[in-house]
Parts: structure tokens; sequence; C-alpha cells
């Protein structure tokens, strides 16, 4: 099975523009799940989504927001960019229930100039 | 409040030398716990897991972790340690698409 991919893999953004981070889950996962790493907060969980509905959310403003397609690929969209955004976004996809791992794809680096 | 706390940022240990990762957490209920490895560049990659049962638990590469309920640890061991073991471990608590990692552990391996 082909493993969970992230495009793109670099983005280079000014602040006040606005991003959008993709993800393909392994197939047969419904569950899709994103998270910041800085090398300052660490890993940090922004939100969950299982089949197109969002689950889970961690503690982060309104300016990141996500969705999953019924294909159950899911898109993140950061607005209003700040330096601070600067980070490796992961996502991860499962099947979706609690005991289920959770299975990471390589990542996307933002930069904010 | 849940959390998970690595208290070692940068261990250095040598080639054939074992190894022990320290970790503790706070979680109300039963916690899922896992160790989750991650080389420069690259995403996270899970080496095991403990959900119930045996507190010892196998993992991939050689590595085993000790659940031990009334310390709230899970501490990451290998006997003995190869240069490819450099990178940086996570440990995390967790169920279901919701994971609280720690700040993790640098590992660095001299020959």
């Amino acid at each position: 099975k082909a493993g969970v991919t992230q495009t793109p893999r670099y983005l280079i953004k000014t602040r006040g523009q606005q991003v959008t981070l993709s993800c393909s889950p392994i197939s047969g996962h419904r569950s899709v799940s994103w998270y910041q790493q800085t090398p300052g907060q660490g890993l940090q969980f922004l939100f969950e989504y299982f089949s197109e509905t969002q689950r889970n959310k961690g503690n982060f403003p309104g300016r990141f927001s996500g969705r999953q397609f019924s294909n159950s690929r899911s898109e993140m969209n950061v607005s209003t960019l700040e330096l601070g955004d600067s980070a490796l976004y992961l996502c991860a996809s499962s099947l979706g229930s609690d005991s289920d791992t959770q299975y990471f794809g390589p990542g996307t680096r933002l930069t904010v100039l | 409040a849940q959390s998970v706390t690595q208290p070692d940022i940068h261990i250095t240990v040598s080639e054939g030398a074992s190894l022990e990762l320290r970790c503790n957490y706070s979680y109300g209920a039963t916690p899922y716990l896992f160790w989750y490895v991650q080389s420069p560049g690259q995403g996270l990659q899970l080496l095991l897991k403990y959900f119930s049962g045996d507190t010892l638990v196998q993992g991939i590469k050689g590595f085993e972790a000790e659940f031990k309920r009334s310390q709230s640890s899970f501490n990451l061991r290998k006997p003995s340690v190869h240069w490819s073991d450099a990178a940086e471990y996570f440990c995390a608590v967790g169920k279901g698409g919701k994971l609280i990692f720690g700040q993790g552990t640098e590992l660095s391996v001299k020959p």
C-alpha cells in the first residue's frame, strides 16, 4: 500500500497570504489528523477529520481550518499567514477507531517571510 | 490536563551501548501510549504502542518499552544502539486521531 502523501513538500509564502496544504491518506483510512511541528512548541495537534466531519480540534486560532473529502483526502488552510506559522505540517491517517495507529506523511515545510 | 514529559532533550550514547529514553505522562483515563521516531526531514515512524495487556511491549528495530502505571511512565529501551538509530524520538499519549506528544529526545550515537 502507498503511504500517506502530502503536497507540496515545501512552500514559501509572505505574511498576510493564505495557503492550502493537501494530504492523501493510506487507502481505506477514514481518519486524517493534522499536526504542526516547530522547534519551540514541538508537535501540536491541530484537528482530526473522520468521514468528512471534524471530530477533534486542538487549540489553534480560527485562521487554521481544514476539510475532508468523500475520498478521505484532506486539506488544511491557513489564512492571513504570520511569521510564527512557519513550521513543518504533518498529516497522519488511520482507520479511525481509538486503538488504530496513526501513520504519518513526510510533511509540508511552510516558510513565511 | 493531558501531557507528556520527556525529561532528556538530548542524549549521546556510544555505538553498542544500551539506551533508555524516559517518558512520563498525565492522562485521565487508561492511556494509549506510543513511541515514534523521526529522522531529519522525515515524518514520524511508529516504533511501538501500548494499549493493554502485557506491560512490556516489543517494537521494530529492536526497541522495547515498559508501561509502569504506578510511575506513569513508558520508557523506551534498546540493548545495543546502532549508528543508524541517531534520530529524534517522541513519546505520545492519546486515542483515535488525537495524539499529545512530548518535546522529543534527540539521540546522538558516537562511533
